[in-house]
């Protein structure tokens, strides 16, 4: 049971290059979210979506998209990638009246 | 505007002592009470949990103190462990589809 599975785990970009950060999960959850991990900042929301074809923002969407086509997949896109968008990113899902997040292992990523 | 404030940011604790993370919310609408654990290079996994409804939840070393009149919980570790050691985040989340939300974490450090 692979659970959330999140690539690639490290990566590096140049400012204003693109890149999309793929998140997968084989546990049929309908609500997946994305989160930054930043010191001192705790976990910020950037994305969710409740459900396929359903997306909101969190509190942090500013220079990131995604979309939800399937259940299983949640992309998160960075359109230009700034110094400020180095961080931990990390995919949860969880099911829709379940109360516990499972986390993937997390992409971390560095924009010079 | 942070919803979840949780205090310390960090706490090194001797083995064997107690540790003890503390959280203070302002939504009412908040129902349910994560606590998530996190080692260095993972993502964060659930380690208890509580609703408003209790005042106590205990699993083994791990326990959940819930004021509700003050909204405040807290976490206690009973004989901390160096394999205690990782940061821990408290959590937030009303019903249904709502968001979680995360305090800053509290990173714990057992020393021998």
């Amino acid at each position: 049971n692979a659970g959330v599975t999140q690539t690639p785990k490290f990566q590096v970009l140049k400012t204003g290059q693109s890149m999309t950060l793929q998140c997968a999960q084989d546990m049929n959850h309908e609500y997946m979210s994305w989160y930054r991990q930043d010191p001192g900042m705790g976990l910020r929301l950037i994305h969710y979506s409740v459900g396929a074809g359903i997306t909101d923002q969190g509190e942090v969407p500013n220079g990131y998209n995604v979309s939800r086509s399937t259940t299983e997949d949640f992309p998160l896109r960075l359109l230009s990638a700034a110094p400020s968008q180095t961080s931990v990113y990390f995919c949860a899902s969880r099911p829709t009246q379940g109360t516990e997040a499972f986390f993937g292992q997390g992409t971390r990523l560095t924009v010079v | 505007q942070q919803q979840v404030k949780q205090s310390p940011q960090s706490l090194i604790v001797q083995k064997g002592g107690i540790s003890i993370i503390n959280c203070a919310y302002e939504n009412t609408a908040f129902d349910y009470f994560p606590w998530y654990q996190q080692f260095p290079g993972k993502g964060p996994a659930l380690l208890i949990a509580i609703r408003p409804d209790v005042s106590e939840k205990k699993e083994g070393r791990f326990t959940i103190s819930f004021n509700k009149s003050a909204k405040q919980f807290s976490l206690h570790i009973m004989d901390s462990q160096p394999g205690d050691s990782a940061t821990y985040f408290c959590a937030a989340k009303s019903g249904g589809y709502q968001k979680v939300t995360f305090g800053i974490g509290t990173k714990l450090q057992v020393i021998p």
